[in-house]
């Protein structure tokens, strides 16, 4: 297995568009993590899976973000009505559901111009 | 608030130095877990320690743990250029379902 993918690997919109980002997780794991990250700051929680359950949404995911895990392999997280506070890195994880160790994917930079 | 939280937020050191960076979290926690993130890239699991270990090695880096003090360090010893990169700590509470929380990160700079 080659890790977990993520497309695309940038993404440059204009604010009030929508966009959608895909994660392919390592194809064992369970759990499926979704993180924001901005400049000089750590990656922030956003949302986890548990198979196709999404178990757990953080605050910092408004109405216009949503996230599905339809088949309980890759997921899509999709941003509304995109605003220039979106710009961030997306990064996805995945990890087995008796594991501790996220394997992260190399992100997807989005930029809302 | 982050549970964890690394310093220095910055290090800069010459190649074959050793750098030592430090995180101190604020509940209980099951493990605690070091990345490391190059530029603009996804970030790499390191190490994990649980939290009855009290000092862990892989390779050059080594890791301490202090559940007492609620603070962990990682050491990586005979630095490279390549080393160069962002040092996460990721600190999941115990209890509950397995959310790690990152802090700010320990910009590292190598210089060759």
């Amino acid at each position: 297995d080659t890790g977990v993918s993520q497309n695309p690997r940038h993404k440059i919109t204009k604010r009030g568009q929508n966009v959608t980002f895909r994660c392919d997780p390592i194809s064992e794991h369970n759990r499926l993590y979704w993180y924001r990250q901005t400049l000089g700051q750590g990656p922030e929680f956003l949302t986890y899976f548990q198979n196709e359950a999404q178990l757990e949404k953080s605050r910092l995911l408004s109405d216009r973000f949503s996230a599905e895990r339809p088949k309980g392999s890759f997921s899509t997280l999709e941003i509304q009505r995109t605003e220039q506070g979106d710009s961030a890195m997306y990064l996805c994880a995945s990890s087995s559901s008796y594991g501790d160790t996220q394997y992260f994917g190399p992100g997807t930079r989005l930029t809302v111009l | 608030s982050q549970q964890g939280e690394e310093d220095p937020q910055a290090l800069s050191i010459q190649e074959g130095e050793n750098a030592t960076m430090n995180c101190s979290y604020k509940t209980s926690i099951n493990n605690l877990q070091w990345y490391r993130q190059n530029s603009g890239r996804g970030l790499v699991h390191l190490i994990l320690i649980r939290s009855n270990e009290r000092e862990k090695h892989s390779g050059r880096l080594r890791v301490t743990l202090d559940t007492s003090k609620k603070s962990s360090s990682l050491l990586i010893t005979a630095s490279r250029a390549a080393d160069t990169a962002s040092y996460f700590c990721a600190t999941p509470p115990s209890g509950g379902s397995y959310i790690p929380t990152f802090g700010r990160g320990t910009s590292l700079i190598v210089h060759p």
